[in-house]
This record gives C-alpha cells, structure tokens and sequence, in this order.
C-alpha cells in the first residue's frame, strides 16, 4: 500500500496570506488528524477527521481550519499567515478513529513565513 | 489538561549500550501509548505502542513498558547501533479520541 501522501513538501508565503495543504491518507484508512512541528514547542494536535466530520480540535486560534473529502482525503488551510506559523506541519492517518488506532504520519510539509 | 512529560531531553550511549526514555502523562483517562522515531528531516515513524490493558511489550530490541498506576510509561533500546541514532517522541491518547499528546522528545546519539 502507498504511504501517506501530503503536498506540496515545501511553501513560502508571506504575511496575512493564506495557504492551503494537502493530506492523502493510507487506502482504507479514514481517520485524519493534523499536527505542527516547531523546534520549540514540539508536535502539537491540530485536528482531527473522520467521515468527513472534525472530530477532535487542539488549541490553535480559529485561523486553522481543515476538511476532509468523501475519498478521506484532508485539506488544512491557515489564512492570515504569521510568522510563527512557519513550521512543518504533518498529517497521520489511521483505519479509523478513536484511541488505540496506529496513527502513520506523511512526510510533512515545510511552510515558511517571511 | 492533558500534558505529557518525557525525560531526558538527550541522551548519548556507546554502541552495544541499552537506552531508557521515560514518559509521565496527566490525563488518567489516556489508555493507548505509541512511540515514534524521527530522523533528521524525515517523517515519525511509529516503532512500538502499548495499550492499557497491557504491561509490557517487546519488539526485538526495543520493549516498552507501562504503569498504569503511577502514570508512566518508558522504552528500553538493547544493544544500541548507531543507526538507533534519532529523537524519539512518546505520546499518550484519550480514551475515544485519536488525539495524540506528545512529549518532548529525545535526542538519542549512539556513537560508535
């Protein structure tokens, strides 16, 4: 089976713009959830989607949203970009959701901010 | 809240040498613990989990342990290899969530 699967790998927007990432899960698996990376505050839970429906929501301002389509397929856009929302920000898919389900992460993608 | 705290923040090892990561989590309600590899500029890769209705569990080299009662959990490394080198990130789960609360992360170095 294909890995997780998230474009584009690499953005560079400036601020108050808007970006919009990419997330494909594993086939089969419908369970998306969203993380941040950054050197200083670690892997932080953005959301999380299942069966087109947020079924969890960490603590991020209103200005991160995400959605997810029939084929499971996630989207997250960040609008009015600030400079520390440059980080690499990663999807994981799971067969579904709920606790005890193995979460697999895609390769990220790294968003700078100028 | 949920908080998961997860010591050392590095650690270097000689080769052959065993590694200890320890993670301590708030929410007593967390019942699934997976631990994650990450090297340099790559993705985290899950490498073992438990559950809590499980003690220990042993994948080759690397083994996990959980105490439910004390509210932490920690991964055993034997016999390291330099390719063990990488951070290493636990997280905890809630029940009826797939909302991963991670630690910190470790920076473990094996060096030759």
């Amino acid at each position: 089976k294909a890995g997780v699967t998230q474009t584009p790998r690499y953005l560079i927007k400036t601020r108050g713009q808007q970006v919009t990432l990419s997330c494909s899960p594993i086939s089969g698996h419908r369970s998306v959830s969203w993380y941040q990376q950054t050197p200083g505050q670690g892997l932080q839970f953005l959301f999380e989607y299942f069966s087109e429906t947020q079924r969890n929501k960490g603590n991020f301002p209103g200005r991160f949203s995400g959605r997810q389509f029939s084929n499971s397929r996630s989207e997250m856009n960040v609008s009015t970009l600030e400079l520390g929302d440059s980080a690499l920000y990663l999807c994981a898919s799971s067969f579904t959701a709920g606790d005890g389900y193995e979460q697999y992460f895609g390769p990220g993608t790294r968003l700078t901010v100028t | 809240g949920e908080n998961v705290e997860q010591h050392p923040s590095t650690l270097s090892v000689q080769e052959g040498d065993s590694a200890v990561i320890k993670c301590t989590y708030s929410d007593s309600a967390s019942n699934y613990f997976p631990w994650y590899k990450q090297e340099l500029g790559k993705r985290p890769q899950l490498i073992i989990d438990i559950r809590s209705n499980v003690g220990e569990k042993k994948d080759q080299r690397i083994a996990v342990t959980l105490n439910k009662t004390a509210k932490h959990f920690s991964l055993h490394i034997t016999e390291t290899q330099p390719e063990d080198s990488a951070v290493y990130f636990c997280a905890a789960s809630s029940r009826n969530t797939g909302k991963l609360i991670f630690g910190q992360g470790t920076t473990l170095q094996v060096k030759p």
